[in-house]
Protein backbone atom coordinates (compact mmCIF):
# COMPACT_ATOMS: atom_id res chain seq x y z
CA UNK A 1 0.00 0.00 0.00
CA UNK A 2 0.82 3.25 -0.60
CA UNK A 3 1.48 5.63 2.69
CA UNK A 4 0.81 9.51 2.06
CA UNK A 5 2.66 11.26 4.59
CA UNK A 6 0.91 15.02 5.50
CA UNK A 7 2.88 17.72 6.86
CA UNK A 8 2.59 19.52 9.20
CA UNK A 9 -0.63 17.88 11.39
CA UNK A 10 -2.11 21.39 12.04
CA UNK A 11 -0.58 24.88 11.75
CA UNK A 12 -1.35 28.68 13.36
CA UNK A 13 -1.58 31.37 10.53
CA UNK A 14 -2.75 35.12 11.05
CA UNK A 15 -5.46 35.76 8.29
CA UNK A 16 -3.13 37.26 5.42
CA UNK A 17 -0.79 34.79 5.80
CA UNK A 18 0.90 32.24 3.35
CA UNK A 19 -0.03 28.50 3.86
CA UNK A 20 1.82 25.49 3.14
CA UNK A 21 0.66 22.01 3.40
CA UNK A 22 3.20 18.84 2.43
CA UNK A 23 2.10 15.48 1.13
CA UNK A 24 4.88 12.90 0.86
CA UNK A 25 3.97 9.72 -1.15
CA UNK A 26 5.88 6.53 -0.27
CA UNK A 27 6.29 5.81 -3.78
CA UNK A 28 6.40 7.46 -7.01
CA UNK A 29 2.38 8.49 -7.82
CA UNK A 30 2.90 10.60 -10.86
CA UNK A 31 0.38 13.16 -10.61
CA UNK A 32 -2.17 11.19 -8.96
CA UNK A 33 -2.85 13.20 -6.00
CA UNK A 34 -5.68 15.48 -4.74
CA UNK A 35 -6.42 17.67 -2.12
CA UNK A 36 -9.26 18.10 -0.01
CA UNK A 37 -10.64 20.78 2.70
CA UNK A 38 -13.15 20.13 5.37
CA UNK A 39 -14.73 23.02 7.14
CA UNK A 40 -15.75 22.07 10.60
CA UNK A 41 -19.13 19.64 10.95
CA UNK A 42 -18.95 19.35 6.86
CA UNK A 43 -18.19 17.03 4.39
CA UNK A 44 -14.86 16.91 2.57
CA UNK A 45 -14.73 19.48 -0.70
CA UNK A 46 -11.87 19.07 -3.59
CA UNK A 47 -9.55 21.68 -4.05
CA UNK A 48 -7.42 20.31 -6.76
CA UNK A 49 -6.93 17.53 -9.03
CA UNK A 50 -4.31 15.84 -10.45
CA UNK A 51 -1.24 17.55 -7.74
CA UNK A 52 -2.01 21.13 -9.70
CA UNK A 53 -5.36 21.65 -11.67
CA UNK A 54 -8.06 23.86 -9.58
CA UNK A 55 -11.52 22.96 -8.84
CA UNK A 56 -13.95 24.97 -10.90
CA UNK A 57 -15.06 27.60 -8.11
CA UNK A 58 -11.91 27.19 -5.90
CA UNK A 59 -10.01 31.02 -5.64
CA UNK A 60 -6.79 30.60 -8.10
CA UNK A 61 -5.77 33.92 -6.42
CA UNK A 62 -5.31 31.77 -3.09
CA UNK A 63 -4.98 28.31 -3.69
CA UNK A 64 -2.33 26.27 -5.59
CA UNK A 65 -0.82 23.03 -5.66
CA UNK A 66 2.41 21.62 -7.46
CA UNK A 67 4.47 18.08 -7.00
CA UNK A 68 4.87 15.12 -8.77
CA UNK A 69 6.08 11.56 -7.93
CA UNK A 70 6.97 11.52 -3.97
CA UNK A 71 6.63 15.37 -3.34
CA UNK A 72 2.92 17.47 -3.12
CA UNK A 73 2.34 20.79 -2.02
CA UNK A 74 -0.88 22.56 -1.04
CA UNK A 75 0.04 26.62 -0.90
CA UNK A 76 -3.05 28.94 0.49
CA UNK A 77 -1.91 32.41 0.00
CA UNK A 78 -3.23 35.48 1.79
CA UNK A 79 -5.59 32.67 3.86
CA UNK A 80 -8.82 34.05 4.51
CA UNK A 81 -11.07 33.00 7.57
CA UNK A 82 -13.18 31.05 5.56
CA UNK A 83 -10.00 28.74 4.70
CA UNK A 84 -9.12 27.25 8.56
CA UNK A 85 -10.45 23.51 8.31
CA UNK A 86 -8.55 20.77 7.52
CA UNK A 87 -6.92 19.73 4.62
CA UNK A 88 -6.31 16.23 3.30
CA UNK A 89 -4.16 14.62 0.34
CA UNK A 90 -5.92 11.55 -1.61
CA UNK A 91 -3.83 9.17 -4.25
CA UNK A 92 -5.50 7.44 -6.39
CA UNK A 93 -2.43 5.57 -8.04
CA UNK A 94 -3.44 2.86 -6.58
CA UNK A 95 -5.41 0.65 -4.79
CA UNK A 96 -6.13 0.86 -1.82
CA UNK A 97 -6.48 5.15 -2.03
CA UNK A 98 -5.25 6.27 0.90
CA UNK A 99 -5.39 9.72 2.03
CA UNK A 100 -2.48 11.57 4.63
CA UNK A 101 -3.79 11.84 7.95
CA UNK A 102 -4.60 15.82 7.40
CA UNK A 103 -3.40 19.23 8.38
CA UNK A 104 -5.69 21.15 10.81
CA UNK A 105 -5.43 25.06 9.99
CA UNK A 106 -6.23 27.67 12.67
CA UNK A 107 -6.42 31.40 12.85
CA UNK A 108 -3.63 32.42 15.38
CA UNK B 1 -25.17 20.43 -10.30
CA UNK B 2 -24.34 17.08 -9.13
CA UNK B 3 -25.74 15.59 -5.93
CA UNK B 4 -25.18 12.52 -3.38
CA UNK B 5 -27.45 11.61 -0.69
CA UNK B 6 -26.48 8.80 1.29
CA UNK B 7 -28.39 6.54 3.50
CA UNK B 8 -29.16 3.66 5.72
CA UNK B 9 -26.83 4.32 9.14
CA UNK B 10 -28.39 3.30 12.27
CA UNK B 11 -27.16 2.15 15.64
CA UNK B 12 -26.20 -1.98 14.91
CA UNK B 13 -24.76 -4.19 17.62
CA UNK B 14 -21.33 -5.90 17.00
CA UNK B 15 -21.77 -8.75 14.52
CA UNK B 16 -24.73 -7.50 12.87
CA UNK B 17 -25.73 -6.03 9.08
CA UNK B 18 -26.61 -2.62 7.42
CA UNK B 19 -26.79 -1.93 4.17
CA UNK B 20 -26.06 1.54 2.67
CA UNK B 21 -27.09 3.41 0.06
CA UNK B 22 -25.67 6.50 -2.15
CA UNK B 23 -28.34 8.13 -5.20
CA UNK B 24 -26.24 10.26 -7.22
CA UNK B 25 -28.21 12.97 -9.65
CA UNK B 26 -26.77 15.03 -11.97
CA UNK B 27 -24.47 12.83 -13.80
CA UNK B 28 -25.23 8.59 -14.50
CA UNK B 29 -23.08 5.76 -12.93
CA UNK B 30 -22.39 4.75 -16.12
CA UNK B 31 -19.83 7.10 -16.79
CA UNK B 32 -17.88 7.87 -13.19
CA UNK B 33 -16.60 4.87 -11.00
CA UNK B 34 -17.89 5.54 -7.38
CA UNK B 35 -15.73 5.09 -3.51
CA UNK B 36 -16.94 5.01 -0.10
CA UNK B 37 -14.82 7.21 2.32
CA UNK B 38 -15.51 6.94 6.23
CA UNK B 39 -14.23 9.11 8.90
CA UNK B 40 -14.60 7.93 12.72
CA UNK B 41 -15.13 10.41 15.42
CA UNK B 42 -12.39 12.94 15.47
CA UNK B 43 -10.56 11.15 13.28
CA UNK B 44 -9.07 11.34 9.98
CA UNK B 45 -10.50 10.17 6.09
CA UNK B 46 -10.16 6.66 5.42
CA UNK B 47 -10.99 5.21 1.70
CA UNK B 48 -13.17 2.05 2.30
CA UNK B 49 -14.25 0.54 -0.77
CA UNK B 50 -14.40 1.75 -4.74
CA UNK B 51 -16.42 0.35 -7.80
CA UNK B 52 -15.35 1.47 -10.87
CA UNK B 53 -16.90 2.76 -14.18
CA UNK B 54 -18.29 -0.33 -15.50
CA UNK B 55 -19.32 -1.84 -12.33
CA UNK B 56 -17.01 -4.94 -13.06
CA UNK B 57 -13.74 -4.06 -10.51
CA UNK B 58 -14.34 -3.27 -6.90
CA UNK B 59 -11.49 -2.52 -4.40
CA UNK B 60 -11.48 -2.43 -0.61
CA UNK B 61 -9.59 -1.40 2.00
CA UNK B 62 -8.05 -4.60 3.62
CA UNK B 63 -10.04 -4.03 7.03
CA UNK B 64 -13.14 -4.72 5.23
CA UNK B 65 -12.30 -7.38 2.70
CA UNK B 66 -14.63 -10.38 2.79
CA UNK B 67 -17.22 -8.24 4.83
CA UNK B 68 -18.16 -5.51 3.15
CA UNK B 69 -19.23 -5.54 -0.52
CA UNK B 70 -19.68 -2.34 -2.79
CA UNK B 71 -22.57 -2.50 -5.70
CA UNK B 72 -24.59 0.04 -8.18
CA UNK B 73 -27.72 -0.13 -9.93
CA UNK B 74 -27.71 1.71 -12.84
CA UNK B 75 -31.35 2.13 -12.99
CA UNK B 76 -31.87 3.89 -10.02
CA UNK B 77 -28.35 5.72 -10.11
CA UNK B 78 -27.09 4.14 -6.80
CA UNK B 79 -24.47 2.79 -5.23
CA UNK B 80 -24.62 0.52 -2.25
CA UNK B 81 -22.12 -0.17 0.58
CA UNK B 82 -23.77 -4.10 2.09
CA UNK B 83 -21.77 -3.99 5.47
CA UNK B 84 -21.81 -7.25 7.34
CA UNK B 85 -19.71 -8.96 10.92
CA UNK B 86 -19.91 -5.22 12.26
CA UNK B 87 -17.16 -4.42 14.59
CA UNK B 88 -17.12 -1.02 16.87
CA UNK B 89 -14.20 0.21 14.76
CA UNK B 90 -16.44 0.05 11.44
CA UNK B 91 -18.30 3.26 13.71
CA UNK B 92 -18.23 5.99 11.48
CA UNK B 93 -19.48 8.51 9.16
CA UNK B 94 -19.68 6.99 5.58
CA UNK B 95 -19.49 9.59 2.83
CA UNK B 96 -19.61 8.30 -0.81
CA UNK B 97 -17.89 10.21 -3.41
CA UNK B 98 -18.20 10.45 -7.23
CA UNK B 99 -14.93 9.53 -8.99
CA UNK B 100 -13.15 11.31 -11.70
CA UNK B 101 -10.48 9.59 -14.23
CA UNK B 102 -7.90 12.85 -13.01
CA UNK B 103 -8.56 12.96 -9.58
CA UNK B 104 -10.45 10.96 -7.39
CA UNK B 105 -13.53 11.72 -5.34
CA UNK B 106 -14.58 14.84 -6.97
CA UNK B 107 -17.89 15.32 -5.39
CA UNK B 108 -19.01 14.33 -2.10
CA UNK B 109 -22.22 13.02 -0.48
CA UNK B 110 -22.95 14.73 3.13
CA UNK B 111 -22.66 11.39 4.91
CA UNK B 112 -24.45 8.86 7.01
CA UNK B 113 -23.82 7.91 10.39
CA UNK B 114 -23.36 3.34 11.03
CA UNK B 115 -22.92 3.07 14.77
CA UNK B 116 -21.41 -0.43 16.31
CA UNK B 117 -22.17 -0.83 19.98
CA UNK B 118 -23.87 -3.43 21.77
Amino acid sequence: DIQMTQSPSSLSAFVGDRVTIICRASQGIRHDLSWHQQLPGKAPKRLIYAASKLQSGVPSERFSGSGSETEFTLTIDNIQPEDFATYYCLQHNSYPRTFGQGTKVEIK
Amino acid sequence: DVQLVESGGALVRPGGSLRLSCVGSGFTLREYGMSWVRQAPGKGLEWVANIDLFGSERHYVDSVKGRFTISRDIATNSVFLQMNSLRAEDSALYYCARDTPNGGAADWGQGTLVTVSS
